[in-house]
């Protein structure tokens, strides 16, 4: 099975930053990766597929980028209400895997 | 407008069975495959199962085959999870959510509680 691992688990940042989430791969994945966005109480929220493809109605700000093993989503100017916790999410083999999630906090 | 309600949580007993329910609106559901996600209190996502649109087709998370099973009636526009052989472990948030590897479309999830 395919593991995801997520850095950092969680970390601080202010209204207007830009932030870098990163996803690695236990093994290749080509670019079958997707973002999701979870606030507290809520469903996941589908932010990029195909590692770098923007979900219809997700503001420009977020963006995805790599292959293979290393990827990575940038927020160019954190909002307030991007205060969230992320997950990455392999796609290319079952069993279907997901990141242990970034927590991402207001400082 | 796409709406999952998911349906049939509670608390059951460790090795009791409990069967969950997602009813589908405001889209064609028989053209969709669809999926189980599942989350444990203050922990992350795991992806449970999915299934075909005519449900030829089905896989399982290891930690579930065996002991659960993935179901659907498209004539109702309605997903199913029977679950047995339920473990504490099991205790989580199940979300019904749309489509086989990538999810766009989640419903508000049901909690079930695996205690004694």
């Amino acid at each position: 099975a395919i593991r995801m691992t997520q850095s950092p688990s969680s970390f601080s940042a202010s209204t207007g930053d830009r932030v870098t989430i990163t996803c690695r791969a236990s093994q290749g994945i080509s670019s079958y990766l997707a973002w999701y966005q979870q606030k507290p109480g809520k469903a996941p929220k589908l932010l990029i597929y195909a590692a770098s493809t923007l979900q219809s109605g997700v503001p420009s700000r977020f963006s995805g980028s790599g292959s293979g093993t290393d990827f990575t989503l940038t927020i160019s100017c954190l909002q307030s209400e991007d205060f969230a916790t992320y997950y990455c999410q392999q796609y290319y083999s079952y069993p279907l895997a997901f990141g242990q999630g970034t927590k991402l906090e207001i400082k | 407008e796409v709406q999952l309600v998911e349906s049939g949580g509670g608390l059951v007993q460790p090795g009791g069975s409990l069967r969950l329910s997602c009813a589908a609106s405001g889209f064609t559901f028989s053209s969709y495959w669809m999926s189980w996600v599942r989350q444990a209190p203050g922990k992350g996502l795991e992806w449970v199962a999915n299934i075909k649109q005519d449900g030829s087709e089905k896989y399982y998370v290891d930690s579930v085959k065996g002991r659960f099973t993935i179901s659907r009636d498209n004539a109702k526009n309605s997903l199913y999870l029977q679950m047995n052989s339920l473990r504490a472990e099991d205790t989580a948030v199940y979300y019904c959510a749309r489509g086989e590897m990538v999810t766009g479309y989640w419903g508000q999830g049901t909690l079930v509680t695996v205690s004694s």
